[in-house]
């Protein structure tokens, strides 16, 4: 019963290099997001998808880009990796409205 | 704009004292409502949920929340709080018209034994 699955787990990533952190789940929901944990900050919204093939904006998008491969996986990419992105990344799902979020365990990033 | 608050950013209690951590809510229309709990390391864990119907709701662990519409809050509460209750909380929001969840920034718990 694997539910979210994010790899990596850790990554150490130098300015200006890319990356793509990849999301899959299992549980065939059609609502996937990518969210930041920062200090003091809670969870802020990265982008979301609400159905295979679309996506959209969410608090903090600038520097990122996203990919609904299928309804299973939903991937955040970074183009040039800039310290400010020194992160927890945690993708989440759910079936639709009014249902709860499931999270994957993170990926916890840091650039040099 | 909507937006979460949880105005305590970090509280301490003695196990086996009681909690209350606070959560206020800006939406425009009917919320539904959550609260998550992070283990250090960990993803989060839904604790519990509110959609509609009885204001007060129960969830794991021994927790529960009521809604209160008038004052735009959801706080969550314990009778008696364990040592392995140290953790951060979170309380997110929805929009039942949207697909968006916001969260607030968190309360840090301690508990002293």
């Amino acid at each position: 019963n694997a539910g979210v699955t994010q790899t990596p787990k850790f990554q150490v990533l130098k300015t200006g290099q890319s990356m793509t952190l990849q999301c899959a789940q299992d549980m065939n929901h059609n609502s996937m997001y990518w969210y930041r944990q920062d200090p003091g900050m809670g969870l802020r919204l990265i982008y979301y998808s609400a159905s295979e093939g679309t996506t959209d904006k969410g608090e903090v998008p600038n520097g990122y880009n996203v990919s609904r491969l299928n309804k299973r996986e939903f991937s955040l990419r970074l183009e040039s990796a800039a310290p400010s992105q020194t992160s927890v990344y945690f993708c989440a799902s759910h079936a639709g409205n009014n249902q709860p979020q499931h999270f994957g365990d993170g990926t916890r990033l840091s650039i040099l | 704009a909507q937006s979460v608050t949880q105005p305590d950013i970090h509280i301490t209690v003695s196990e086996g004292a009681s909690l209350e951590l606070r959560c206020n809510y800006s939406y425009g229309a009917t919320p539904y409502l959550f609260w998550y709990v992070q283990s250090p390391g960990q993803g989060l864990q839904l604790l519990l949920k509110y959609f509609s119907g009885d204001t007060l709701v129960q969830g794991i662990k021994g927790f529960e929340a009521e809604f209160k519409r008038s004052q735009s809050s959801f706080n969550l509460r314990k009778p008696s709080v364990h040592w392995s209750d140290a953790a951060e909380y979170f309380c997110a929001v929805g929009e039942t018209s949207y697909d968006k969840v916001i969260f607030g920034p968190g309360t840090s718990l301690s508990v002293i034994p």
